[in-house]
């Protein structure tokens, strides 16, 4: 059972245009979440996250929105650049006792073109 | 730049063998968390250590086993190997109650 989904697997955008990446939950005890971005043949790179108690955070060219009612968040970057191009990952944890274990979704491919 | 190291980058084995992958964090993460990436799908939790004992682990069997070391270095080790159990092995590291984890390049496992 998938609790984090990310239903879009590809995402082409153009160079300067808004890239908007989704993500949808389904356990209701998740109380952050985080973006990484991931290149081929390298780890997962921390992104932005953001906490249950915020609805929004931002950082630069990336900006994610939660949505705790519709158990939904979304990556926004602004302007997209050709290095944008990644494998984009949402991920949730949740207080469970001393440990905080990273649920992920599949991921969203995005190709930012020239 | 994580701070996160990995070794071996490739691994090749065959069914039924034992294999022993490497990390190497960085002073100040206390807690180091494994993750198994099959191809097309997102990480998958397998277990974490924090001050050398097991804190917490996900939906694998016991085949999988590691170890945390004082010096801030850890193995995952997965004995019988099965074919299914070729992936990517990413190695993480944080700080307790702390959600932000750094990770490694990952070590690819291919099990012939």
């Amino acid at each position: 059972d998938q609790q984090v989904k990310q239903n879009s697997p590809s995402l082409s955008v153009q160079e300067g245009r808004i890239s908007i990446l989704n993500c949808d939950y389904t356990n209701s005890m998740f109380d952050y979440f985080l973006w990484y971005k991931k290149y081929p043949a390298e780890g997962p790179t921390f992104l932005i996250s953001i906490s249950s108690i915020k609805d929004k955070n931002e950082d630069g060219r990336f900006t994610v929105f939660l949505n705790k009612s519709a158990k939904h968040l979304s990556l926004h970057i602004v302007p997209s650049q050709p290095g944008d191009s990644a494998v984009y990952f949402c991920a949730a944890s949740a207080n469970a006792g001393n440990n905080r274990k990273l649920i992920w979704g599949l991921g969203t491919s995005l190709a930012v073109n020239p | 730049e994580t701070g996160v190291t990995q070794s071996p980058t490739h691994l090749i084995k065959t069914r039924g063998q034992q294999v022993t992958l490497r990390c190497s964090s960085q002073s100040g993460h206390n807690t180091v968390s494994w993750y198994q990436q099959a191809l097309g799908q997102g990480p998958q939790f397998i277990f974490q250590y924090y001050r050398e004992e097991e804190n917490g682990r996900g939906n694998f069997p016991p085949r999988f086993s590691g170890l945390q070391f004082p010096n801030y270095s850890s193995e995952l080790n997965v004995n019988a190997l099965e074919l299914d159990d070729s992936a990517l092995y990413l190695c993480a590291g944080g700080e307790r109650h702390n959600n932000e984890q750094f990770f490694g390049p990952g070590t690819r496992l291919t099990v012939l």
